[in-house]
This record gives C-alpha cells, structure tokens and sequence, in this order.
C-alpha cells in the first residue's frame, strides 16, 4: 500500500502568521509530487507540481520543497491571509496513477 | 477560457438506484482522470482515459462502476445499484499531458448522496 501522510491534519492561525505544513511520501520509484489547494465548494486548484530533488518553487506568498532522497516535501504560507483558508492537499506519482494525501485543512483567522 | 465543468454539482438518490454523473474537460485535453473523495479521506483515483480508451481502470471499486468516453471529449461516470458506501464527491480532472509531471485541472466535483 503507497502511503502519501500529510500534517498536520488541521492548523489555525492568527491573520499575518507564516505557516507550513508536510507531505510525506514514498521515495522510491518517485515521478512527481503535486501541491493542490482546494476552497469548499470550488475546484482544487494546482499550485505547484515538482520533479526534482532539492526543488524550490513560488507563487506569491506560497512556496514548496522537495526531497525526493528522503521522501517528504513541504509547504511554506508567508505572511497567512483569510483568503488562504482551505485544504492543501499533496498527491505523489510514481510508477501508478495519483496518490493523494487526506489533506491539511488551513484555518486562518481574522 | 472554460475550466472542467460536472454535472450535477450534488445527487441525491437511493439505494439501489442507477447514477449517471457527467464531467466536460477543458477543449483539448486528451487525458482525462475520475477521482472520489470519501468523507475524511483524500482523492482516490478511480480510471483515466487517454482519448477514447480507458488507459488505466485499475482504481474503479468493483464492476457495478463503469465510465465510457466516446469521443474523446466528455466522459460520464456510471453507477449501478448504488450504495451507502458509494456516497462521496466524484472529482473529474483532465490534462494535455498523460505524463504524470503534467498539471491535473479538476472540476468542482459531484457531490453523491445515497441514502
């Protein structure tokens, strides 16, 4: 069974806070490993899909790592606004179809 | 331009009955990807068309799930006899690339009650 673990399960944070959470995952026979952000009742949305060992990528104030020798990739929230309130959530491909994690689920508040 | 669309955004029915859920890619998109996302768990793959053919099925639960694709475009999702177990939201996603480095663009998912 391919294991994609996320955590924390779920965050709260202050308005202006800096956060970031982990997507673990398996190192062998890695491909890619996707970052989505998902609001209630829209479409998840890509952020960020990484291929390569020691990867770095941005988007505005969001930001990703990856280490594929160690099998873990994590995502950087600078500076948190309400409008980030939503599930990130982390999907690896290997040699199979996506394999999604349950999800961060980011609260932040006013 | 236009992103995936589904249709219909939430389905009520009940045991037993048959489910037709629907999923429009974006215009030339040649893979195109069936996701469901059970209550407190993430996206499962469910089968992923290249064009017309279903490339991989590997995911879909048992034979009373079936997703055809006839011309490459839309693709409908149907259950038979549904089930308790079968309540969750249906996410369909397309991409121009088959390769997995390509981007999935998913659509707002159908939400599936059976009672």
């Amino acid at each position: 069974i391919l294991n994609v673990e996320q955590s924390p399960q779920s965050l709260h944070v202050q308005e202006g806070d800096s956060t970031n959470f982990t997507c673990s995952f398996p190192s062998s026979n890695f491909y890619a490993l996707h970052w989505y952000r998902w609001e209630t009742a829209k479409s998840p949305e890509a952020l960020f899909v990484m291929t390569l060992n020691g990867d770095e990528k941005k988007k505005g104030r969001i930001s990703a790592t990856l280490n594929t020798k160690e099998g873990y990739s994590y995502l950087y929230i600078k500076g948190s606004q309400p409008e980030d309130s939503a599930t990130y959530l982390c999907a690896w491909k290997g040699n199979t179809p996506l394999v999604f994690g349950k999800g961060t689920r980011l609260s932040v508040i006013a | 331009g236009a992103g995936v669309s589904q249709t219909p955004s939430n389905k009520v029915t009940e045991k037993g009955k048959y489910v037709e859920l629907r999923c429009d890619p974006i215009s030339g998109h040649t893979a195109l990807y069936w996701y469901r996302q059970s209550l407190g768990q993430g996206p499962e793959f469910l089968i992923y068309f290249q064009g017309t053919g279903a490339a991989d099925d590997s995911g879909l639960p048992n034979d009373r799930f079936f997703a055809v694709r006839p011309e490459g475009s839309v693709s409908t999702l149907k259950i038979q006899r549904t089930e308790r177990g079968d309540s969750a939201v249906y996410l369909c996603a397309s991409s121009p690339l088959t390769s997995g480095a390509g981007t999935q663009y998913f659509g707002p998912g159908t939400r599936l009650t059976v009672l």
